[in-house]
């Protein structure tokens, strides 16, 4: 079985400030695992992912997550926030084979302050 | 653009009614799962069809229930409605199973309102 935990459901930064989100999965198998973002009454847009190879993954938006195994972690960082930064992000994770379904965390509301 | 078209947008009903949800995917994608998205419950996943084939099951009620046509486009069914049953509901495709990455991409979501 598999799942997600997401560490703090709202977080605030300044603008400018260092943006860290953090995922915790479980996974018996090793996981693929993304990470979307939800801007208010849209759909979820993928930030980035992580199936094999480099840990170090970027995304878009100057977003990047490290696939740390040793940990079972997958945080999101952003080097300096933007106020378009302020949105849900989501943490998923997927098996590598089977259903590929996602299993979600429940969710991290990042809030930019000015 | 994620691809992803859901209609309708918004969907306001009474309890105990039953309304039908609908998803066209990316063009080429043969996988199409729905989600349930609500306060107290998050994101959920409820089921995964595959070429027209039911492949995963989730936390979906008896009530709901889904479908995938031979044009790829699903459904989802959602009978005798509850107060409790007012969420966001999403659509997502990806290209489906063999062994490659299965990006799931969303589309922005029906909002159910069951009054």
């Amino acid at each position: 079985a598999q799942s997600v935990t997401q560490l703090g459901s709202h977080v605030s930064v300044s603008e400018g400030a260092l943006v860290l989100l953090r995922c915790n999965y479980s996974s018996s198998v090793p996981p693929y695992l993304f990470w979307y973002v939800q801007y208010p009454n849209q759909g979820l847009q993928l930030l980035l992912k992580y199936t094999t190879g480099a840990t170090l993954v970027k995304g878009i938006n100057g977003f990047e997550a490290e696939f740390k195994k040793s940990e079972t972690s997958f945080h999101l960082t952003k080097p300096s926030a933007h106020m378009s930064d302020a949105a849900e992000y989501f943490c998923a994770v997927s098996a590598p084979s089977g259903t590929y379904k996602y299993i979600f965390g429940t969710g991290t509301r990042l809030k930019v302050l000015a | 653009d994620s691809g992803v078209t859901q209609t309708p947008k918004h969907l306001i009903t009474a309890t105990g009614q039953r309304v039908t949800l609908r998803c066209s995917p990316r063009s080429g994608d043969l996988s199409v799962y729905w989600y349930q998205q609500s306060l107290d419950q998050g994101l959920q996943f409820l089921i995964q069809y595959y070429n027209g084939e039911e492949r995963a099951k989730g936390n979906i009620l008896e009530r709901f229930s889904a479908q995938q046509f031979p044009d790829l486009h699903s459904e989802l069914n959602l009978s005798s409605l509850e107060l409790g049953d007012s969420a966001l509901y999403f659509c997502a495709s990806s290209e489906g199973g063999g062994g490659r990455v299965n990006i799931q991409y969303f589309g922005a979501g029906t909002r159910l309102s069951v009054l």
